[in-house]
């Protein structure tokens, strides 16, 4: 069955850092993979998605996920991070029409 | 870009009543909705999907009397907790399918007292 696994279940890091979270998937085919965020009681926001060719996709918000094949992984990262990126990340793998999410990293940004 | 709205987004209910919360596909159609649940600090976990015309399918344990959905019209669905107990509070999310991409709302808060 089609899953995906976010290994790190929370992240902090200091504002104007780096920041890559993790995601790898177990998918029969070249799959879609998406990746979302949600603030605190709210719904999810779709960051970026990745259906076919070019393996480095560009989101919202300066966000960016290379799809690696030979590693099974769909990494999101962003250069330097704003006090605005804390929040719950989810990726996302659709079987058909559904979408399996992972368990999610809750990023928490420090001064 | 697709928007989805839901109503309301909180709600607090006695133990024995029941809740409809309505999910609504502003700008475009939808033939599928999907509902989740989520639980505090946790993912989401897929309820049921809500075909238009059809009866939804639910995902296994649960219950379809419990939780009746509603998929009257390509841009709503509605999901009916019925007889609700204080274990039903949650915070439930649907999305709209406009395939391959699924568009969500901004969720509704249930608690049951």
């Amino acid at each position: 069955a089609q899953s995906v696994t976010q290994p790190d279940i929370h992240i902090t890091v200091s504002e104007g850092a780096s920041l890559e979270l993790r995601c790898n998937y177990s998918y029969g085919a070249t799959p879609y993979l998406f990746w979302y965020v949600q603030s605190p009681g709210q719904g999810l926001q779709l960051l970026l998605k990745y259906f076919s060719g070019d393996t480095l996709v560009q989101g919202i918000k300066g966000f960016e996920a290379e799809f690696k094949r030979s590693q099974s992984s769909f990494n999101l990262r962003k250069p330097s991070v704003h006090w605005s990126d804390a929040a719950e990340y989810f990726c996302a793998v659709p079987p058909g029409e559904k979408l399996t999410f992972g368990t999610g990293t809750r990023l928490t940004i420090i001064p | 870009g697709a928007v989805v709205s839901q109503h309301p987004s909180r709600v607090i209910c006695k133990s024995g009543t029941s809740v409809k919360i309505e999910c609504r596909s502003l700008d475009f159609q939808a033939t599928t909705m999907f509902w989740y649940r989520q639980f505090p600090k946790q993912s989401l976990m897929l309820m049921a999907t809500s075909n238009e015309g059809s009866k939804a399918t639910y995902e296994q344990g649960v219950e379809k009397d419990k939780f009746l959905i509603n998929h009257a019209s390509l841009t709503l669905s509605t999901l009916t907790v019925t007889s609700a107990h204080p274990e039903d509070s949650s915070f439930y999310i649907c999305s709209a399918s406009s395939s391959p991409e699924q568009y969500f709302g901004p969720g509704t808060r249930l608690t049951v007292t």
